[in-house]
């Protein structure tokens, strides 16, 4: 099992959808979860940093859910400037502070 | 804001030739980090420094070699290029710190350079 697993899509939704986007990770003992969002042939930038809480930024929401070992990315009233790949990214437990990525989540927001 | 800025964008080499891949970050970062990423296989982590002078392998470390000699500048190293290191090669810098925080983490990364060994 990969240590950071997403859903590779790719999601096609209509301008104005709600899309969300699951990423399970294998270690329970993971410390920091991130969204970062590439646009094609970018770099990747951060999008949001996911708390325990959960937390939100405008259209955007991240949860984490610990006891299912998984985070979450929801996207309000989509935009066509939301197209991009979505990818997850985890610290592994222990002080190596090395983060793992997922393969990333393509989301294509159709006008 | 910051910026990490990567030499070249693009770059064609050769077999067995030695390839320099610059990387320069002006905000004082601790912490830098080089990546390549391909199709299907993701961001991969080839080697990253916490200091100056100090360096330490990542996940696919063979075939490369670093060098940080100073605070804001780390380069990558092949020493005789291969066909199967074409690639996207992503540096990227964090703040750092004793304290491991989410804001102490937060990547920036420059714009990538697209290395073609022929």
């Amino acid at each position: 099992r990969k240590e950071v697993e997403q859903d590779p899509g790719p999601f096609n939704v209509p301008e104005g959808a709600t899309v969300a986007f699951n990423c399970t990770y294998s270690n329970s003992a993971s410390q920091s979860f991130f969204w970062y969002r590439q646009d094609c042939r970018k770099e990747p930038k951060l999008l949001m940093s996911v708390y325990s809480s959960g937390n939100e930024d405008g259209r955007f929401t991240a949860q984490l859910n610990r006891a299912s070992q998984y985070i979450s990315l929801l996207i309000r009233d989509s935009k066509l400037s939301d197209s991009a790949t979505y990818l997850c990214v985890v610290r592994s437990a222990g002080n190596n502070r090395k983060l793992i990525w997922g393969l990333g989540t393509s989301l294509a927001v159709n006008p | 804001d910051v910026k990490v800025t990567q030499s070249s964008r693009y770059l064609v080499k050769r077999t067995g030739e030695k390839v320099f891949l610059e990387c320069v970050q002006d905000m004082d970062h601790e912490n830098m980090f080089w990546y390549r990423q391909d199709p299907g296989l993701g961001l991969r982590l080839i080697y990253f420094s916490y200091d100056v002078k100090m360096k330490e392998k990542g996940d696919i470390p063979e075939g490369y070699s670093v060098s940080r000699e100073k605070k804001e500048r780390f380069s990558l190293i092949l020493e005789s290029a291969s066909t199967n290191q074409t690639s996207m090669y992503l540096c990227a810098s964090s703040l750092g710190g004793v304290a491991i925080s989410m804001a102490n983490e937060k990547l920036f990364f420059g714009s990538g350079t697209q290395l073609s060994v022929l």
